[in-house]
This record gives C-alpha cells, structure tokens and sequence, in this order.
C-alpha cells in the first residue's frame, strides 16, 4: 500500500529553520506531484506549496515565499520542505500529500503530519 | 486568491440523520473541488473529488454536487464513523484553498 512516510516532531526557536522529509514510493516520486499543507493547533488546513515530479517548477503560497524551499532527492524518492526564519506562529502540523500527475488535481494520500513547535 | 467558505461551522446531528453541508467559492472554479474528512490527530481523508466522484472506498451514503461557485457535501444516513470535520477544497488554480471546516457533532 503506498504512503507517504514523514519525518519525526521538530522544536526549534524564533529564527531557526526546519527541514522535513516526506518518504514517497518509486511511482509517485516519479510520477505525482507532492504538496505541502500545514495545520495550526485547532485551526484549519493551509496549503503552502507544490514540486513537480521533475523538481523544475515550484508554486507557494505569497504568504510563504522566500521563506520556503522545496527540493526531493533522487535517490531516497524523498520530498523535503525548509522553512525558515520561523516564528511561533509557524507551530502547526505540515503533511505533505499527493497531488495528481498533472497540475490541478486534488490529494489522495496524505503523510501523518511532522509536528513543528517554535518556541523560546 | 481563491476564497472558500463553509456553512454551518458547526452542525448538530444524530445517526440516521440527513445533513448538507456548503462550500462556496469566491470566483467559479467549475468543478475542481475535493471534500475531506478529518479525524482528531489524524490526516484529512480524500472523499470527493471533482466535485461529484466518490473516492475508492468511501460509503456511497456520501455525496457531492455542485459546480461553478456552490457545492454541497451530503450524508444521507449518519452513522457513527461519520462524526468528525469536513473541508472544501478548490484546485482550480494556485494557491489552492480550503474552506475553515465544518465540525459534524454528535447531537
């Protein structure tokens, strides 16, 4: 069954950065577009951004740009996602999910979600 | 940007009950929109896609319609897997959006 294997829970302080890493199988590494949305205790889903499956074309949110930087790596089909100068409005949950082969398709897998907490 | 929003943000049900809810969207996005269902501490779940389509594996007790700037998610007959939030959302165009949610609670 395929998944979407994420990284561990993160602390990090005002001003740092935080990598995570989002594990995919061959095929969608290959094939699928991969998203990032993020989570807020209690509040609702924001979408961040999206890599393509040749890594050549990146979109995110105004709300995240210079801030955000996605990347995969060849070689593990993995999808990362840094984001930086954080804040303690950044504390949320970021998952990353499947978009479809093409731009403009909805999410059909999800990975369980990287608790990040900023804090002092 | 797109703009989505929900309606009710809270809704009072029991099982058996039939119960609708709205996503409506600030500009027509045709049909590209998903409903997700979200349990505490766990990621959304893929219900509806293309505004009518139901994902593989979902109870057809489920559904969706709409199209352009209005679209409804109904359950036909709650049961008690069904109590939990539900999100609209737009894939028309970046950014994509989602609705704030509606929190489906067990009257």
């Amino acid at each position: 069954q395929e998944q979407l294997v994420q990284s561990g829970a993160e602390v990090k302080k005002p001003g740092a950065s935080v990598k995570i890493s989002c594990k995919t199988s061959g095929n969608t590494f290959i094939n699928y577009y991969i998203h990032w949305v993020r989570q807020a205790p209690g509040q609702g889903l924001e979408w961040m951004g999206v890599i393509n499956p040749t890594g050549g074309s990146i979109s995110d949110a105004q709300k995240f740009q210079g801030r955000v930087t996605m990347t995969r790596d060849t070689s593990t089909s993995t999808v990362y996602m840094e984001l930086s100068s954080l804040r303690s409005e950044d504390t949320a949950v970021y998952h990353c999910a499947r978009g479809g082969t093409t731009r403009g398709r909805y999410f059909d897998l999800w990975g369980r979600g990287t608790l990040v907490t900023v804090s002092s | 940007d797109i703009q989505m929003t929900q309606s009710p943000s809270t809704l009072s049900a029991s099982v058996g009950d039939r119960v609708t809810i709205t996503c409506r969207a600030s500009h027509s996005i045709s049909t590209w929109l998903a409903w997700y269902q979200q349990k505490p501490g766990k990621a959304p779940d893929l219900l509806i896609y293309d505004a009518s389509s139901l994902q593989t594996g979902v109870p057809s007790r489920l559904s969706g319609s709409g199209s352009g700037t209005e679209f409804t998610l109904t359950i036909s007959s709650l049961q008690p897997d069904d109590f939990a939030t539900y999100y609209c959302q737009q894939y028309n165009s970046y950014p994509y959006t989602f609705g704030p949610g509606t929190k489906l609670e067990i009257k």
